[in-house]
């Protein structure tokens, strides 16, 4: 496709169980990146792919939270032993390398019940 | 480490009053800046950016300037409307390539 695309679009899941989340970047773009956010809260960073670097993943909150990339392809976040404070809309984004814009995905509407 | 300062919202103006919303960064290096906007209920848009001092972005009527010597890329529209209403996030690209965003500005235009 086109643009960056997300799935699942919805996820509702039980408190404790693991969830993966899939963004498949626009092709061609070597920079990948994952926010969190909250309702009526701005963007929380995730972590940052670019090329064969190693990932920045400065922003996890904590180690429930891992996330992967095959090579300049899709990438999937998982969240471990879920929490409800995980809820929140998750956000990925990709560029072309360097100081290009980043387009998003709609996202994922994570709820933990 | 670098950061992005946005003003607090929500921002309450009348149809076709004029719009600024600040924003001002700290970065080493010279960062790409951006505008972004996220309509209610839709995803995030690229509205607008700057890749060095002194260029100005523009799009739908809003314009900012990339001010090196402010650390400032403060947006603006001069006739605001309804469907402007949104919020708006000021972000900018540092040296590494890592995108960060300000808390986001909430727009709400009164017809």
């Amino acid at each position: 496709g086109a643009g960056v695309s997300q799935s699942p679009s919805n996820k509702v899941t039980e408190k404790g169980k693991d969830v993966e989340l899939r963004c498949d970047p626009i092709s061609g773009h070597t920079a990948l990146y994952w926010y969190r956010q909250r309702l009526g809260q701005g963007l929380e960073f995730l972590i940052y792919f670019q090329g064969n670097s190693a990932p920045d993943k400065s922003g996890l909150p904590s180690d429930r939270f891992s996330a992967e990339r095959t090579g300049e392809s899709v990438s999937t976040l998982t969240i471990q032993r879920t929490q409800q404070e995980d809820s929140a809309v998750y956000l990925c984004a990709s560029s072309l390398q360097g100081f290009s814009e980043a387009f998003f995905g709609q996202g994922t509407r994570l709820t933990v019940v | 480490g670098d950061s992005v300062t946005q003003m607090e919202g929500p921002v309450t103006l009348s149809e076709e009053a004029f719009l600024t919303i600040n924003c001002t960064y700290t970065a080493t290096g010279y960062p790409s800046l951006f505008w972004y906007v996220q309509y209610p209920g839709e995803g995030l848009q690229l509205l607008l950016k700057a890749t060095k001092a002194d260029d100005k972005g523009s799009n739908k009527g809003f314009e900012a300037t990339y001010r090196k010597e402010t650390t400032s890329f403060h947006l603006e529209k001069g006739s605001v409307q309804v469907s402007d209403s949104a919020v708006y996030f000021c972000a900018l690209k540092d040296s590494s390539y890592k995108l960060i965003f300000g808390s986001g500005t909430r727009l709400l235009v009164r017809p």
